[in-house]
């Protein structure tokens, strides 16, 4: 079973300035099945990016992932107000009976 | 509109049961695999467990393997998450999820605002 390891735990930052949360695995991920949901407190997740690298309906383009193998970013350009969330990285399709790991999420903070 | 609502939470002691529901609407449900999703309080996400289109494909984490049941109706457009034996530690909300699409290789598109469960003596 392939562990997700998300870095920073919380990241401080500004609207305006530039985000770069990282998710590592223990294990290569197969076909860059990786990825990425926002969560606002109350609300249920939010996917943001499928595929390592391609933005999910109706996400913008300020919003990207790339990485492959073990290591995996999502870069959010230019922070706006409503991107202060938590943010987990998900493998998926995995190798059965265990298919879907989620990382521990980062707390994108206002700093 | 996609729409995903969950039912059936709520307060359980120790041991007892609990049958969570999900009704959707908006999609192809029949052609799509579901899967429930928890978190406990101030946590992280969990999978659950995860069940194909037409059911004859179904997954479990192994903290709820033995004891939760996960089926669906596609008559009905329905989720559901049988829920035995339960534990302090199965206290959570508790999301049902989609993909677009039926296989376990597959991202979670379309979630529902989540149905709360406490475990507690």
């Amino acid at each position: 079973e392939i562990a997700l390891t998300q870095s920073p735990g919380t990241l401080s930052l500004s609207p305006g300035e530039r985000a770069t949360l990282s998710c590592r695995a223990s294990q290569s991920v197969s076909s860059g099945y990786l990825a990425w949901y926002q969560q606002k407190p109350g609300q249920a997740p939010r996917l943001l990016i499928y595929g390592a690298s391609s933005r999910a309906t109706g996400i913008p383009d300020r919003f990207s992932g790339s990485g492959s193998g073990t290591d995996f970013t999502l870069t959010i350009s230019r922070l706006e107000p409503e991107d202060f969330a938590v943010y987990y990285c998900q493998h998926y399709g995995s190798s059965p009976p265990v298919p879907y790991t989620f990382g521990q999420g980062t707390k994108l903070e206002i700093k | 509109e996609v729409q995903l609502v969950e039912s059936g939470g709520g307060f359980v002691q120790p041991g007892e049961s609990l049958r969570l529901s999900c009704a959707t609407s908006g999609f192809a449900f029949s052609s799509y695999s579901m899967n429930w999703v928890r978190q406990a309080p101030g946590k992280g996400l969990e999978w659950v467990s995860y069940i194909s289109s037409s059911s004859s494909t179904i997954y479990y984490a192994d903290s709820v393997k033995g004891r939760f049941t996960i089926s669906r109706d596609n008559a009905k457009n329905s989720l559901y998450l049988q829920m035995n034996s339960l534990r302090d530690e199965d206290t959570a909300v508790y999301y049902c999820s989609s993909s677009v699409g039926s296989g376990w290789y597959l991202p979670f598109d379309y979630w529902g605002q989540g149905t709360l469960v406490t475990v507690s003596s």
